[in-house]
């Protein structure tokens, strides 16, 4: 079933740590991006790629790195978790395109907190 | 540079009153408007573009270039429309979304 994944749902980790978060789509898209969401408020795009060794830095200034070997598979590292890193990570995907063509498709997300 | 803003943050009202969750943009060129939406425990999902002219669970939204406005209504509200309801813009570029802060929905019974 064409679907995005994200793992892990949940992490509580300390700070210091090296974590990766799995983006995984099976929807066949070339586009896939990486947003920041705190509770309540406004999506921040932090990462973007527009496929394979295609990755950007969106509009927040992000300490993440990503990387896109795979067209299915997105991930975002965090080098050294800090405490200002806790936040929801949205993971989407989307074919090229505009008008009808032009929908992002959302995964679960995961609530990262760094203690 | 883009910008979107939902200036409420909650909007509260009962079942079977108007609704209308308002939008303001601001882009230079001729932006594509969008609605997502995020039901409680559910994945954010698009509900309406405005290119399609589309009603969506009763709900519409009408791009007004004079006013940069895409606010969105639904004549009679649901308890099942209580959500997170974000306005997204799309500009030159395709594709990149910039959204707005959100506006979390009540409806009461």
């Amino acid at each position: 079933e064409a679907d995005i994944y994200q793992t892990p749902r949940y992490l509580v980790i300390g700070t210091g740590k090296k974590i990766t978060l799995e983006c995984s789509q099976t929807m066949g898209h070339d586009k896939m991006y990486w947003y920041q969401q705190d509770p309540g408020m406004e999506l921040h795009l932090i990462h973007y790629s527009y496929g394979v060794n295609s990755t950007e830095k969106g509009d927040l200034s992000s300490e993440s790195t990503v990387s896109r070997i795979r067209t299915e598979h997105f991930p975002l590292t965090l080098e050294s978790a800090r405490p200002s890193h806790t936040s929801q990570y949205l993971c989407a995907s989307s074919v090229p395109g505009s008008g009808v063509y032009n929908e992002q498709f959302f995964g679960p997300g995961t609530r990262l907190t760094v203690l | 540079a883009q910008r979107v803003t939902q200036p409420e943050k909650l909007l509260s009202v009962f079942k079977g009153a108007p609704v209308e969750l308002k939008c303001n943009y601001s882009y230079s060129g001729s932006p594509e408007l969008f609605w997502y939406v995020q039901y409680s425990r559910q994945r954010l999902q698009l509900l309406l573009r405005h290119i399609s002219r589309e009603s969506i669970k009763g709900f519409t939204a009408d791009l007004n270039k004079g006013e940069t406005s895409f606010h969105l209504k639904k004549p009679f509200a649901q308890e099942e429309d209580s959500a997170m309801y974000y306005c997204a813009l799309s500009g030159i570029t395709g594709n990149m979304l910039t959204f707005g802060g959100g506006t979390r929905l009540m409806v009461k019974p």
